[in-house]
């Protein structure tokens, strides 16, 4: 019930090409999805966040796209760059329960130049 | 100033040591976290203050002892720690304990941490 179920574990794009990071969700509590980026050797840091009440939030050249009724949600990172390279995690959360985030199982993305 | 700042930024002490790692911020944030993360997983929680009080201890061994001195400190005090403790402990801060309003979570650098 707590968990989230991220796919692919790894993935490989050509630069310019689309990165697709999806997530699945059990709790519907949850009301807070946000996207962190961790470089090697560095803490994750926040690439962006969705609440249940839109379907969509676009920042620059990150895309997250939710689904409430199959409770999915997915990060598009459009013309990937090698910068872009390193690994992502989706995680969820409830307000009702005190800063409680729930981690997906992290995706190794690699851009090729 | 966004901020989160941990020190050390590596570590290793032997199994009798007793060390502390330290954790900063100046956002005003009110809910601070420490999370453990093993190589190529995710950040596990630890333990949550919510106004310099525990709210979630997350069934850690009490050879993890944190301690909330103010509103910005966080620490964590180590002692007898086993090999298998060997990981990168995240500090992180939020407005507020519950992740409400899109208050995100700010993390820091990490400690890297080895038990010999």
């Amino acid at each position: 019930q707590q968990q989230v179920k991220q796919s692919p574990q790894s993935l490989i794009v050509q630069k310019g090409g689309i990165s697709i990071i999806n997530c699945a969700y059990e709790n519907t509590a949850f009301d807070y999805f946000p996207w962190y980026q961790q470089f090697p050797g560095k803490g994750p840091a926040l690439l962006i966040a969705i609440r249940p009440d839109v379907s969509e939030k676009k920042e620059g050249r990150f895309t997250i796209s939710f689904n409430k009724s199959a409770k999915q949600f997915s990060l598009h990172i459009m013309d990937s760059q090698p910068g872009d390279s390193a690994t992502y995690f989706c995680a969820a959360s409830e307000s009702s329960n005190t800063g409680k985030l729930i981690f997906g199982q992290g995706t190794t993305l690699q851009v090729k130049p | 100033d966004t901020e989160v700042t941990q020190t050390p930024k590596h570590l290793v002490m032997g199994m009798t040591n007793k060390k502390s790692l330290k954790c900063e911020q100046h956002m005003g944030h009110r809910a601070m976290y420490w999370y453990k993360q093993k190589a190529k997983k995710p950040p596990e929680l630890m333990f949550v203050y919510s106004y310099e009080k525990l709210s979630i201890n997350e069934s850690v061994p009490s050879r993890f002892s944190p301690e909330c001195p103010n509103s910005s400190l966080l620490n964590l005090h180590l002692h007898a720690l086993q090999p298998e403790d060997s990981a990168l402990y995240l500090c992180a801060s939020s407005q507020r304990g519950r992740l409400a309003q899109n208050t995100e979570a700010f993390f820091g650098q990490g400690t890297r941490l080895t038990v010999v």
